[in-house]
């Protein structure tokens, strides 16, 4: 069965403060892929990043950079230079491509409040 | 750009009726799916669809939960008698399929209110 643990509840950090998120996985399989999703304030699951069980280059895109690390099952999310937009929820979410329908596999959330 | 769109954004049902949830995935995409988040939770998976039937679906889909694709451009969710705990936010969520690990993308939830 696959698992995505987000220990962090809630964080909470001064604006134009750097803050990563954890996130761990479980899963059996080999191949696998690993998501990152934000749930601003107004609700809507927003789409930030995708990467697959193969891929350990980290990326960054903007003030956002993702560590993932397959040794220690981790693909952790990085905001550099927080801002007051970056308040929300966000998802670690992983899938398994092997049934075709790969259904995501959610953590419990961490809410991030940037304090202005 | 494409989006998902969910209707309504709010329903409000008392328990025991019957709700429907309206989804317009994106167009050209070939997997569906249903998903539910209890207030302050974490999002779950309901349900997938794929090619007009039910891929996979998990245990809170039960008998009294199903999905159709109507008119090859809706995906529905219907409750058939709602309890208090289906009281949540469904999300509906579609995804191209046509290479592994594509992202999926999500509608804007409908929030369900049993009363």
């Amino acid at each position: 069965a696959q698992k995505v643990t987000q220990a962090q509840t809630e964080i909470s950090v001064v604006e134009k403060e750097d803050v990563t998120l954890d996130c761990v996985y479980e899963t059996r399989d080999t191949t696998y892929y690993l998501f990152w999703y934000k749930q601003p304030p107004s609700g809507e699951l927003v789409f930030l990043i995708r990467r697959n069980s193969f891929d350990e280059q980290n990326e960054i895109s903007g003030r956002y950079s993702w560590n993932f690390q397959k040794s220690t099952s981790s693909f952790n999310f990085t905001i550099t230079a927080s801002q007051v937009v970056d308040s929300a929820v966000y998802f670690c979410a992983l899938s398994d491509p092997n049934f075709g329908n790969e259904k995501l596999t959610f953590g419990t959330g961490t809410r991030l409040t940037i304090i202005p | 750009e494409p989006e998902v769109t969910q209707t309504p954004s709010h329903q409000v049902t008392q328990m025991g009726q019957e709700v429907i949830l309206r989804c317009v995935p994106i167009s050209n995409h070939l997997y569906f799916y249903w998903y539910r988040q209890i207030l302050g939770q974490k999002v779950e998976f309901l349900v997938s669809f794929y090619n007009n039937e039910i891929s996979e679906k998990s245990e809170i889909f039960d008998d009294q939960f199903s999905v159709e694709r109507p008119d090859g451009s809706n995906f529905t969710l219907k409750i058939r008698s709602t309890k208090l705990e289906d009281s949540a936010m469904y999300f509906c969520a579609s995804r191209s399929g046509t290479g592994l690990g594509t992202e999926a993308f999500f509608g804007q939830g409908t929030r369900l209110t049993v009363v």
